[in-house]
């Protein structure tokens, strides 16, 4: 069975810091994996998709990277703002599951001004 | 373009009481997937459909949780009686077509409290 996990549960940095979010899965046997931005009282927001074939995605500040055999990735965030205050999930999706999202718990971080 | 719409975005009931929520998919979108998320946690998938047809409802809690979603649109999800472990957001996501090359939107969720 397949199973997500992120470190740290919860995360406080300055504003401007570089920081890393962590996210591993149990079975390498995944076809992508994304990265949500989840705000108090809203739903999902897809921020980064990585296909199995990929080692890593940008967009923006953000840089996503996988490495499947050892089942994890990270998100990194530059330059952090105020703005980046959120949940932060991780999803796998394998085969044959009908895009079946399985999630992590999530990392609550939070950028002091 | 309207995402996916949910009502009502919030909820408080007694323990034993029923309780519905509502969703409404992206227009076109033929796959609907109803999540739990507890609080602290990742959504956990409780039932999925293609068209009106449930798929995988393989998580859905039969003895208390229906769903439906007539005419391959709209779905309502309902708890009936409900329980105080039961408080948690219900989100509800839509996709074009079933498969993992179809991206899931999500709504913003129901908030259901059982007091």
């Amino acid at each position: 069975k397949q199973e997500v996990t992120q470190i740290p549960a919860a995360l406080s940095v300055p504003e401007g810091e570089n920081l890393v979010l962590n996210c591993s899965f149990t079975d390498s046997a995944i076809y992508n994996l994304q990265w949500f931005r989840q705000d108090p009282g809203k739903g999902l927001t897809s921020l980064l998709l990585i296909q199995s074939s990929q080692r890593e995605q940008t967009s923006g500040r953000l840089n996503a990277s996988l490495d499947k055999s050892s089942g994890r990735s990270t998100l990194y965030i530059a330059a952090s703002q105020p703005g980046d205050s959120a949940t932060y999930l991780c999803a796998v999706t394998t085969y044959n599951q009908g895009g079946k999202l399985i999630f992590g718990q999530g990392t609550e971080l939070s950028v002091k001004p | 373009e309207a995402g996916v719409v949910q009502s009502p975005r919030y909820k408080i009931i007694e323990k034993k009481q029923p309780v519905a929520f509502w969703c409404n998919p992206i227009s076109g979108h033929n796959t609907l997937y109803w999540y739990l998320q507890n609080l602290g946690q990742g959504p956990e998938l409780l039932i999925r459909y293609e068209n009106e047809e449930a798929v995988d409802d393989s998580q859905l809690p039969k003895d208390r949780f229906s769903a439906e979603r007539l005419k391959g649109v709209d779905s309502t999800l309902k708890i009936q009686p409900a329980e105080l472990g039961d408080s948690a957001v219900y989100l509800c996501a839509s996709s074009l077509a079933a498969g993992v090359d179809n991206e899931q939107f999500f709504g913003p969720g129901t908030r259901l409290t059982v007091l």
